[in-house]
């Protein structure tokens, strides 16, 4: 059972643009939600979280948007750079106990100059 | 602060023969993760160490694959045999271990397996 979809797979922005991922979750007693980034040969590193309690969280050229009723969130790469070329995971968690993360199958993002 | 280390950080290794992943986390964190990570997906949770004792292992082909850690720092995860399918990187992420309120997970470079 996947519980967190994320979509596109694959993505191709140009720089400057504006990059997209979505994620739709079913286990509402997630309420943590993560993005990772991940780099060719290294681990993933924590992007931006947010908590359910609030409907957007922004930080420098980055935003997740987040609608409860709809189990959704997004990420919103603003003005993209080459240097954001990576893949992106959506994760969910509960923020309490043994804090495991479900995450989603990724996106492969590639900024072109 | 010394991020999580792992090694080796690629093996080849035939079907049917054994192999074995270590991690040190960084210092100080209690709970201890291995994640597989097959090409194309994203990471999925093998099992999770609280100090050295198992959280969870409910995705772990405990047929197979085993893991410990001891003295509730380093840990190994062992393949016993290896089959064509567990060619994936494997990760290892560490977290203070705080179970009251999320805590983020930081994770090491994995190790690439391929088997042949």
């Amino acid at each position: 059972q996947q519980q967190v979809k994320q979509s596109p797979q694959s993505l191709i922005v140009q720089k400057g643009g504006i990059s997209i991922i979505n994620c739709a979750y079913e286990n509402t007693a997630f309420d943590y939600f993560p993005w990772y980034q991940q780099f060719p040969g290294k681990g993933p590193a924590l992007l931006i979280a947010i908590r359910p309690d609030v409907s957007e969280k922004k930080e420098g050229r980055f935003t997740i948007s987040f609608n409860k009723s709809a189990k959704q969130f997004s990420l919103h790469i603003m003005d993209s750079q080459p240097g954001d070329s990576a893949t992106y995971f959506c994760a969910a968690s509960m923020s309490s106990g043994y804090s495991t993360l479900t995450f989603g199958k990724g996106t492969m993002l590639l900024v072109s100059p | 602060e010394a991020g999580v280390a792992q090694s080796p950080r690629y093996k080849i290794i035939e079907k049917r023969q054994s192999v074995a992943f270590w991690c040190n986390p960084i210092s100080g964190h209690a709970t201890l993760y291995w994640y597989q990570q097959i090409l194309g997906q994203g990471p999925k949770l093998l099992i999770q160490f609280q100090n050295n004792g198992v959280v969870d292992d409910s995705q772990l082909p405990k047929d197979r694959f085993s893991a410990e850690r001891l003295k509730g720092v380093d840990s190994t995860l062992k393949i016993q045999p290896a089959k064509l399918e567990d060619s994936a990187v494997y990760l290892c992420a560490s977290s203070l271990g705080d179970t009251f309120s999320y805590n983020e997970q930081f994770f090491g470079p994995g190790t690439r397996l391929t088997v042949l």
